[in-house]
């Protein structure tokens, strides 16, 4: 088992293109979480899927932002039109379910906006 | 909806000295507590939880948390810390019936100095 895997580590992108992180979790865990950290603060919670069905969508997951889990196994998550705003870590975690009650998180994307 | 409040952003310490990161949550639903741990250029990674039971939990490098109901604290300790126990360290919950979304405080950079 080689954890949560994260892709790209980084990203640099100019303000208005769009870009593409990829998350893979541990193999056979149901759930699959994004997560968005800022300097400063803690991570804060953006979407979960139970195998590939998005069950809920955080508000701070704008129009611009979309994931997708179309096999349940990896997971991406696109943001358009990027914004300064957007400059963050995007961090990913899985868990098993039913049952896990433990999130095991990847080493994160740090997206540069330029 | 839940809130975690880390009393501390910062916390100096010496090796070999005691620590304590405070941590006080609100929540209109049952939670489940969590501690993670933030290494230099690292993932997140689990350090403790409690989710029932003895409300002193602990975990395998010393660090010990306890859950207390009436005061709505979950205080994360270590009686000896060393240089590698360097890092920052996030309290969060999760709600019981929607476990690894979590809610995170906005974490306490510990260092700790010769």
């Amino acid at each position: 088992d080689t954890g949560v895997s994260q892709d790209p580590r980084h990203k640099i992108t100019k303000r208005g293109q769009n870009v593409t992180f990829r998350c893979d979790p541990i193999s056979e865990h149901n759930r699959l979480y994004w997560y968005r950290q800022t300097l400063g603060q803690g991570p804060e919670f953006l979407t979960y899927f139970q195998n590939e069905a998005q069950l809920e969508k955080s508000r701070l997951l704008s129009d611009r932002f979309s994931a997708e889990r179309p096999k349940g196994s990896f997971s991406t998550l696109e943001i358009q039109r990027t914004e300064q705003g957007d400059s963050a870590m995007y961090l990913c975690a899985s868990s098993p379910a039913p049952g896990g009650t433990e999130a095991f998180f990847g080493q994160g994307t740090r997206l540069t906006v330029v | 909806a839940q809130s975690v409040t880390q009393l501390d952003s910062q916390v100096p310490v010496f090796e070999e000295a005691p620590v304590e990161l405070r941590c006080n949550y609100s929540s209109s639903v049952s939670v489940y507590l969590f501690w993670y741990v933030q290494y230099p250029n690292q993932g997140l990674q689990l350090l403790l939880k409690y989710l029932s039971g003895s409300t002193l939990v602990e975990s395998i490098n010393g660090f010990e948390a306890e859950f207390n109901k009436s005061q709505t604290s979950f205080h994360l300790r270590k009686p000896s810390v060393h240089i590698s126990d360097t890092a920052e360290y996030f309290c969060a919950v999760s709600p019981t019936d929607s476990w690894g979304k979590l809610q995170f405080g906005a974490g306490t950079q510990v260092v700790v100095t010769p």
